[in-house]
């Protein structure tokens, strides 16, 4: 049973046309996160939500931004990707007052 | 600022040896140290984590963690190792003593178990 789920699983866009990466979750966890993985890097912390509070890290570039309508989805939207953008994303939930995470499996994303 | 090291980029062992992957920290205050596994194109999965008490933790799979204050190490173990257990492994940090505060990653270990 999916907890965590990430759609698409692949994706492919052109340099600099918007795409939309999503994240929906069945556990009702109120934080959200969005990750950027290189390859064989250590995940990197784009931003996160607690419940409807945006918190964006220093050094993500603006072209990133991020939508929670609601408790159960969230929203990476990448208004103009370059090469550099060619990642796996992945979407993390938490519960209040717990440390662990729960993932989903990441979208990967190819920019052509 | 809190950080993680994970000195080796690639760890092989036999099937069924005794497996260790490294982890020091450098954190102020007291470290709150977590490790996760990820295999092949899927996200992230907790295997455990230390916040205080015993030092020797035990996680799931079979793994468990020692946390050496004066050393500042939290080394994942296994006592007999799987091919199944291959993947990448990264140890994590948090930032602060509450539970909003974020992780820090260390740069992961890629584990093969050979049979």
């Amino acid at each position: 049973d999916a907890m965590v789920i990430q759609n698409p699983r692949y994706q492919v866009t052109q340099f600099g046309k918007p795409v939309t990466l999503s994240c929906s979750q069945t556990l009702n966890h109120n934080v959200m996160y969005w990750y950027q993985q290189k390859s064989s890097q250590a995940p990197k912390l784009l931003f996160h939500y607690y419940d409807k509070d945006f918190n964006n890290e220093a050094d993500t570039p603006d072209n990133f931004q991020s939508r929670r309508p609601n408790t159960s989805f969230c929203f990476l939207d990448i208004r103009s990707p370059g090469l550099g953008d060619a990642a796996m994303y992945l979407c993390a939930t938490r519960p209040p007052s717990t440390d662990t995470q729960y993932f989903g499996p990441g979208t990967r994303l190819t920019v052509l | 600022a809190q950080s993680v090291a994970q000195p080796e980029d690639q760890v092989n062992v036999a099937e069924g040896n005794p497996l260790t992957v490294k982890c020091t920290y450098s954190v102020s205050g007291n470290p709150y140290l977590f490790w996760y596994v990820q295999y092949p194109n899927r996200g992230l999965q907790f295997l455990l984590k230390y916040i205080t008490g015993d030092n020797l933790v035990k996680g799931s799979y079979g793994f468990e963690a020692e946390f050496n204050k004066s050393q500042t190490s939290f080394h994942l173990k296994k006592p007999s190792a799987l091919v199944s257990d291959s993947a990448l492994y990264f140890c994590a940090v948090r930032r602060g003593r509450n539970y909003g505060q974020n992780f820090v990653f260390g740069p992961g270990t890629r584990l093969s178990v050979l049979p």
